[in-house]
């Protein structure tokens, strides 16, 4: 099956930890993004990616850090400096055909909670 | 700049129809989308449209799109309990491939 896999479901962080996402596609698509989700905000992008080796900050980057370093995988790591990380994080995929008709997929997503 | 904006709650009866409202500001919006969010979910796209569009159906769903005024709606026939979920609309902007998302319209539907 193709699709977008995220993991953990859950993911548990004390004060001063950094902890990392996992986000894997077996799409073939180029494109990566991060997105977080508050109640009542929406979706907001935190950091997104068109090809290997390469990702642009969104409308919140600070506190998180990315790497692409394969196609099928991008990781989003919340740093200590992320002061309200506790959220629900989704991770999408498209082509990365910009200006043309470009669905994103979307994982299950990752509930973030600080102990 | 861009901006998204959504009706945050709609409620109605099983088997009646639903609108979902979503205006935008980018007049350069090449295409925009319908999102559905089921609870504890991702997203999943339920249809799309091209700015150069008027309407498009689908089953069920009617997409409208008055590109002079930048409204979008978004019409559900014969609404289901199943149909209960977070409802985004979302532009993309021609030469970009990211989407700027509205904040969300929760539907209730009730038996």
């Amino acid at each position: 099956d193709g699709g977008i896999t995220q993991s953990p479901k859950y993911l548990f962080r004390k004060e001063g930890q950094n902890v990392t996402l996992s986000c894997e596609q077996n799409l073939n698509h180029d494109a990566m993004y991060w997105y977080r989700q508050d109640p009542g905000q929406g979706l907001r992008l935190i950091y997104y990616s068109q090809i290997v080796n390469d990702f642009q900050k969104g409308d919140i980057a600070e506190g998180y850090s990315v790497s692409r370093e394969k196609k099928e995988s991008f990781p989003l790591t919340v740093t200590s400096a992320q002061k309200n990380p506790t959220a629900f994080y989704l991770c999408a995929s498209s082509l990365g055909l910009a200006g043309a008709q470009e669905t994103q997929y979307f994982g299950p997503g990752t509930r973030l909670l600080v102990l | 700049g861009e901006d998204v904006e959504q009706s945050l709650f709609l409620s109605v009866r099983e088997g009646d129809s639903s609108v979902i409202n979503c205006t935008y500001t980018d007049s350069s919006s090449t295409y925009l989308y319908w999102y559905k969010q089921e609870p504890g979910a991702g997203l999943q796209l339920l249809t799309y449209i091209f700015s150069n569009m008027d309407m498009k159906q689908d089953q069920r769903l009617t997409v409208l799109l008055n590109k002079k005024d930048k409204h979008l709606s978004l019409r559900i026939a014969d609404t289901q309990t199943g149909d209960s979920a977070i409802y985004f609309c979302a532009e993309s902007i021609g030469g970009y491939s990211t989407l700027t998302f509205g904040k969300g319209t929760m539907l209730l539907v009730s038996p």
